[in-house]
């Protein structure tokens, strides 16, 4: 099925580093959400935009959907150990009327003490 | 809120043996859920939709005879991996939103099926 162009694909950093990540798709979305995915379980919600050019924190993590709908990032600041993780972007299609999600191929984010 | 959560966490089957897996939304009522696999190190792919009341949606080059899925109430959703054989292995995770079909997917634990 479609995924989104996520990238970078995997990134090693440093505590108390910052860390940034897009996603880019050929078609306009009305809906950008970011998960992080720890080993075994399930993805987690962490932000979910709704608006183009809207920005929106949740502690750390900020994220904003891009201007021309077709573009979101994440930013994590002053990364920790426990960011460790697999972080996915979604998004539907504005042409969807299923509400279907499409998923980016993730980024592994590896954090050194 | 938006809890979703799916049950066994992990199951060991032999071939030719048949696994369900439940996923409930325990706070908020789902006429939609979504079950995805997922193989390691590789993103999320969406398997089919299983609708209350009705049929379920399957994606293109899923097997619905193989993946049987039954969502008999407002809180559950089943899928049942019939005559399993071990290319079925994976980690299968459902998901649910608790509002219209704008609103975020919350996911499962999921379930890792190890067929031998």
């Amino acid at each position: 099925g479609q995924q989104l162009n996520q990238s970078p694909q995997s990134m090693f950093i440093q505590e108390g580093e910052d860390v940034s990540m897009n996603c880019t798709s050929s078609s306009i979305f009305n809906t950008w959400l970011w998960y992080k995915q720890d080993p075994g379980e399930g993805p987690v919600l962490l932000i979910a935009l709704y608006k183009a050019g809207e920005l929106t924190s949740n502690g750390r993590l900020t994220a904003q959907f891009g201007i021309t709908r077709k573009d979101s990032f994440l930013n994590i600041s002053a990364s920790i150990p426990s960011d460790v993780g697999i972080y996915f972007c979604a998004g539907r299609r504005l042409s969807s009327n299923t509400g279907k999600l499409i998923f980016g191929q993730g980024t592994t984010l590896q954090v050194k003490p | 809120g938006a809890v979703v959560s799916q049950h066994p966490s992990r199951v060991i089957c032999k071939s030719g043996t048949s696994v369900k897996i439940e996923c409930r939304s325990l706070d908020f009522q789902a006429t939609t859920m979504f079950w995805y696999r997922q193989f390691p190190k590789q993103s999320l792919m969406l398997m089919a939709t299983s609708n209350e009341g009705s049929k379920a949606t399957y994606e293109q080059g899923v097997e619905k005879d193989k993946f049987l899925i039954n969502h008999a109430s407002l809180t559950l959703s089943t899928l049942t991996v019939t005559s399993a054989h071990p290319e079925d292995s994976s980690f299968y995770i459902c998901s649910a939103r608790p509002g219209d079909y704008n609103s975020p997917l919350h996911f499962g634990n999921g379930t890792r099926l190890t067929v031998t």
